[in-house]
């Protein structure tokens, strides 16, 4: 079965500083990976997905991840924060085989420093 | 013209009642979702039902029950609450690729708060 680890439960950023996001898996094939956001009272948003191909993938709002297969990572960042990207980010790992049914990790919440 | 809709959005309620959350999608797609977001923000999926057929049914007690009339609506009953049940209940919807690796469209949960 597959599994998400996000080590970091919450990060503190300062406006206009770089940010990364930790993201670990666990399968035993070739993940469909995603990174959601969900801002306060809202649904979660697609950021990107990395299904196969160029392993360093751009989304929405500026943010790219890439897929170290040797690391079963998917890591995601931005260069610059804005205050506007303070929210919760969710790694999320599907299966073809699982019908899916998408692992969600615990999430990161980001806090943004003006 | 939301894309998936959930109502109600916040749910009070006692232990012991019945009650159901409804969800539709104006999207075309074939499978919807339900996931529950405990109070540790963690999401576990619950069930997926390609149209109107379950596919995903996780060990959920079965006081939920799913139903879909149609591939435009998937509603999730509770019977018999309980303070467990606290969460937030989001429903989510994909179109079917023969890859199964489509992103999920999520509605904005629906706050079930058990008493």
């Amino acid at each position: 079965a597959q599994s998400v680890t996000q080590p970091d439960i919450h990060i503190t950023v300062s406006e206009g500083a770089s940010l990364e996001l930790r993201c670990n898996y666990s399968y035993g094939a070739t993940p469909y990976l995603f990174w959601y956001v969900q801002s306060p009272g809202q649904g979660l948003q697609l950021l990107l997905k990395y299904f196969s191909g160029d392993t360093l993938v751009q989304g929405i709002k500026g943010f790219e991840a890439e897929f170290k297969r040797s690391q079963s990572s998917f890591n995601l960042r931005k260069p610059s924060v804005h205050w506007s990207d303070a929210a919760e980010y969710f790694c999320a790992v599907g299966a073809s085989a699982a019908g899916n049914k998408l692992t969600f990790g615990g999430g990161t919440r980001v806090l943004v420093k003006p | 013209d939301t894309a998936v809709s959930q109502t109600p959005k916040y749910l009070v309620t006692q232990m012991g009642n019945d009650k159901s959350i409804k969800c539709e999608q104006n999207l075309g797609h074939d499978t919807m979702y339900w996931y529950k977001q405990d109070s540790k923000k963690f999401l576990k999926i619950m069930f997926s039902y390609n149209n109107k057929e379950l596919i995903i049914n996780e060990t959920v007690p079965n006081r939920f029950s799913p139903k879909s009339p149609d591939k435009a609506h998937l509603n999730l009953h509770i019977n018999s609450l309980e303070l467990g049940d606290s969460a937030v209940y989001f429903c989510a919807s994909s179109p079917r690729d023969r890859y199964y690796n489509s992103p999920l469209h999520f509605g904005n949960g629906t706050r079930l708060t058990v008493t």
